[in-house]
């Protein structure tokens, strides 16, 4: 089945310091979404990207759909506390038909940790 | 927030005993997941549903059914608890007209002993 690698697992920052973090793919996908998940709590849609090259923003979030539809990348710029948490991207190939219409695959997540 | 609950939010209970997690939504939306999420996996794919009554395996379905009787309900039922069935439970939904979005629950904390 299709795969998703996202990198790094985990990330220790400073206050004010940006991030980077990516997922990639064995395979193509339509869509790519970014998860943040706090804890204890279900995981939250932050950004959702539908065509190649795509760069989309949400406020200190900037998300790129690859152009080779197999990688997205997440950048947070001047990081706050609030920030920390986990991330995970998601893909979905929506032409994959039938039942199957729908269907996620998740990286394992970024654990983002932010020192004030 | 999108309307999702999940009940209950933490059970313990012991190998080999049934166990139900249900999860309720108020948006009316026609597609439900529940997911697992476990440490350095991510989250996976138990069962899904795609309408009443209509429901399909996803990747880590041994072990586990699924019931939906009507729109807003979907439930999980172990049948025969393990102890690596363990787990955080997710349930989310989507709708029709744009199922890519998928919305998540608060999740239930299972641990079988």
């Amino acid at each position: 089945g299709q795969q998703l690698n996202q990198s790094p697992q985990s990330m220790f920052i400073q206050e004010g310091e940006d991030v980077s973090m990516n997922c990639t793919s064995s395979s193509i996908f339509n869509t790519w979404l970014w998860y943040k998940q706090d804890p204890g709590e279900g995981p939250v849609l932050l950004i959702a990207l539908y065509k190649a090259g795509e760069l989309t923003s949400n406020g200190r979030l900037t998300a790129q759909f690859g152009i080779t539809r197999k990688d997205s990348f997440l950048n947070i710029s001047a990081s706050i506390p609030s920030d920390v948490g986990i991330y995970f991207c998601a893909g979905q190939n929506r032409y994959a038909g039938g039942t199957s219409y729908g269907k996620l695959t998740f990286g394992q997540g970024t654990i983002l940790t932010v020192h004030p | 927030d999108a309307g999702i609950t999940q009940s209950p939010r933490h059970k313990v209970t012991e190998t080999g005993t049934p166990v139900t997690l249900r999860c309720h939504q108020t948006e009316n939306h026609r597609y439900m997941y529940w997911y697992r999420q476990d440490p350095g996996h991510g989250l996976r794919l138990i069962h899904y549903s795609y309408g009443v009554k209509d429901t399909d395996k996803g990747e880590v379905s041994d072990g586990y059914s699924v019931s939906r009787s009507k729109t807003e309900d979907f439930l999980l039922t172990l049948e025969s608890a393990t102890s690596s069935q363990t787990s955080v439970y997710f349930c989310a939904i989507s709708e029709v007209t744009s199922v890519r979005e998928q919305y998540f629950g608060p999740g239930t904390r299972l641990t079988v002993t």
